[in-house]
């Protein structure tokens, strides 16, 4: 059974880096069928796509957030990772990580979200 | 690319159908095939409901289904329950391996 947790500050202060890790459990990050991604909601607001990354490490960014969002891959500890820099509090939101099957277009799992705070 | 645009609010009385449409242009909803539905309750994360503008992921009831007409994919529930009660959300493929979502919808099970 595939889990996906996010773990991470939940306070970052304004002009800093946000840094969150999603762990996989009961699936591999380093399979090539399967590809992963953050997205991300304000509260009370909608969501937003922020990027995806691909078994050949091929990542596609929002083009709203390219500039700032950085996600990696660690497959030695089945993670992977999400950095936002220079946040504002209108990064306030919380964060889920996600995994879907190659070929299919639609987020298919869920991890459960992590609030991150952007105040000083 | 913009958000794509859903009613803020609809709402339908148990046992009745509502319709929650999503709006984009060419360039994602009207370009793809690739539309999907979630359901969300508050202070949860989101669960798919629909994939491929009409395709139902195993344990959906098929009380839930989608549809597509030119720019606009919509979301149909028959049979309202009082646990339909939710926010959902439309996402559309825009190519170059970007997603739009909506704004969401809220229903309300009257």
């Amino acid at each position: 059974q595939l889990q996906l947790q996010e773990s991470g500050p939940g306070l970052v202060k304004p002009s800093e880096t946000l840094s969150l890790t999603c762990t996989v459990s009961g699936g591999s990050i380093s399979s090539s069928n399967y590809y992963w991604g953050w997205i991300r909601q304000p509260p009370g607001k909608g969501l937003e796509w922020i990027g995806s990354i691909y078994y050949n490490e091929r990542i596609y960014y929002n083009p709203s957030l390219k500039s700032r969002v950085t996600i990696s891959v660690d497959t030695s500890k089945n993670q992977f990772s999400l950095k936002v820099s220079s946040v504002t509090a209108a990064d306030t939101a919380v964060y889920y990580c996600m995994r879907s099957p190659l070929g299919v277009y639609a987020t298919m799992s869920w991890g459960q979200g992590t609030l991150v705070t952007v105040s000083s | 690319q913009s958000a794509l645009t859903q009613p803020r609010s609809v709402s339908g009385s148990p046992g009745q159908s509502v319709t929650i449409s999503c709006t984009g242009t060419s360039s994602d909803v009207g370009g793809y095939n690739y539309v999907s539905w979630y359901q969300q309750y508050p202070g949860k994360a989101p669960k798919v409901m629909i994939y491929d503008v009409s395709k139902r992921p195993s344990g959906v009831p098929d009380r839930f289904s989608g549809s597509k007409s030119g720019n606009t994919a919509s979301l149909t529930i028959s049979g309202l329950q009082a646990d339909d009660e939710a926010d959902y959300y439309c996402c559309s493929y825009a190519g170059s391996y970007i997603w739009l979502f909506g704004g969401g919808t809220k229903l309300t099970v009257l």
